[in-house]
């Protein structure tokens, strides 16, 4: 069974603080992790990919295999940062199904 | 590019009735579409793959004969909600992938209310 964990339903950080969304998973083979991200008012959209090794918006993750963990990190938080941010896995061979976590509400505030 | 859209965005309805939500892939083919749920506060749950003119593939604890799914284009997959009921009620995400990718695009989803 493949499952996504994000411990934090709510992280609220000041203007220029470093961000780290918690993503921890779990399955028996080599997935796939992806963070989607949804901005009030609008619909789900893919931040980023781990396979990509990109930054988005500033945004990166690095997916470690010994602690089977894809956390979001970016250096400085911008207001319009704040949004729900989703981790999802994809396992090997099933068809592209997404499982994804409960999500984390980013707050940035002044 | 890779617009998926919902309609209606919200549906109110009265128990026992039916309710059909559509999703449409607006400027590409969507081979494969996904139908999932999700819950005040909580995550997303995939209820359901379909494929263009194949049968969909349910998750484990989704009654078929009550969601019913239907993909008959590769623009257009629809979800019917059949004798809904209160606890039907909740927030219905399509996501659709193109032709030879494996990104999942989102459609903005329909709340449904089933008083």
């Amino acid at each position: 069974a493949q499952r996504v964990t994000q411990p934090e339903k709510l992280l609220s950080v000041f203007k220029g603080a470093p961000v780290e969304l918690k993503c921890n998973y779990s399955y028996s083979g080599s997935p796939e992790l992806f963070w989607y991200v949804q901005y009030s008012r609008q619909r789900l959209q893919l931040l980023l990919r781990h396979i990509s090794r990109e930054s988005i918006k500033g945004f990166t993750a690095d997916l470690n295999k010994g602690e089977t963990s894809f956390h979001l990190k970016k250096p400085f938080a911008q207001e319009e940062d704040s949004a729900m941010y989703y981790c999802a896995l994809r396992g090997t061979g099933t068809a592209s199904k997404l499982t994804f976590g409960t999500g984390t509400r980013l707050q940035v505030t002044l | 590019g890779a617009v998926v859209s919902q309609h209606p965005s919200r549906v109110i309805c009265k128990s026992g009735t039916s309710v059909k939500i559509e999703c449409r892939s607006l400027d590409f083919q969507a081979t494969t579409m996904f139908w999932y749920r999700q819950f005040p506060k909580q995550s997303l749950m995939l209820m359901a793959t379909s494929n263009e003119g194949s049968k969909a593939t349910y998750e484990q604890g989704v009654e078929k004969d009550k969601f019913l799914i239907n993909h008959a284009s590769l623009t257009l997959s629809t979800l019917t909600v059949t004798s809904a009921h209160p606890e039907d009620s909740s927030f219905y995400i399509c996501s659709a992938n193109s032709v030879g990718s494996d990104t999942q695009y989102f459609g903005p989803g329909t709340r449904l209310t089933v008083l």
